[in-house]
């Protein structure tokens, strides 16, 4: 099974602020890589997958990056509807598999 | 636009079963793998089983392998989760995803809003 790891855990951010979420694989997934955000009481939301491309109606300032076992996810300027739980997930392997998350809230 | 939407949840008893459904729209059905993701209650997000579109190849997690059957039918355009032997730790909301892709590399681009299933005596 690949595991997923996240960190942090939590980001306390304010509006204007840039973050950076890491993921990291346990072994090379080729790219196959999700990002999704998720608003307490609501499903997931996808963000990036293939690493790096932006899902529909996702704005330019949430960006994906990173290769073989680590991987990045950048908001260039957090705004309030960003806030939320973000998980990773690869696809490349069976199990699918999720990071434990990363609570982004305000500070 | 595609709406997934699940059904089939509620309160079961340990050893009970269940089946879960899930009512797509908005996109050719028989076209995507789908895909059944859950989540226990104040806990992260776990992929339960995933089945193909045409061939319907089925994948399980091991914490549910010999205990649930993912189907589908094309004709009625529905979703399946059937849930036997249940257990407490399988108490969790179920989310119905379609799936994107090739070649079994699948993410998930449309979440359906999720069914509560409750296993407790």
């Amino acid at each position: 099974e690949i595991v997923m790891t996240q960190s942090p855990a939590t980001l306390s951010v304010s509006p204007g602020e840039r973050v950076t979420l890491s993921c990291r694989a346990s072994e090379t997934i080729n790219n196959f890589l999700a990002w999704y955000r998720q608003k307490p009481g609501q499903a997931p939301r996808l963000l990036i997958y293939g690493a790096s491309t932006r899902a529909t109606g996702i704005p330019a300032r949430v960006s994906g990056s990173g290769s073989g076992t680590e991987f990045t996810l950048t908001i260039s300027s957090l705004q309030s509807e960003d806030f939320g739980v973000y998980y990773c997930q690869q696809y490349n392997g069976w199990p699918r598999t999720f990071g434990q998350g990363t609570k982004v809230e305000i500070k | 636009e595609v709406q997934l939407l699940e059904s089939g949840g509620g309160l079961v008893r340990p050893g009970g079963s269940l089946r879960l459904s899930c009512s797509p729209s908005g996109f050719s059905f028989s076209d995507f793998a789908m895909s059944w993701v859950r989540q226990a209650p104040g806990k992260g997000l776990e992929w339960v089983s995933t089945i193909s579109g045409i061939q319907t190849t089925t994948y399980y997690a091991d914490s549910v392998k010999g205990r649930f059957t993912i189907s589908r039918d094309n004709i009625r355009h529905t979703l399946y989760l059937h849930m036997d032997s249940l257990r407490n730790e399988d108490t969790a909301i179920y989310y119905c995803a379609k799936g994107q892709g090739f070649s079994s590399t699948w993410y998930w681009d449309s979440w359906g809003q999720g069914t509560l299933v409750t296993v407790s005596s």
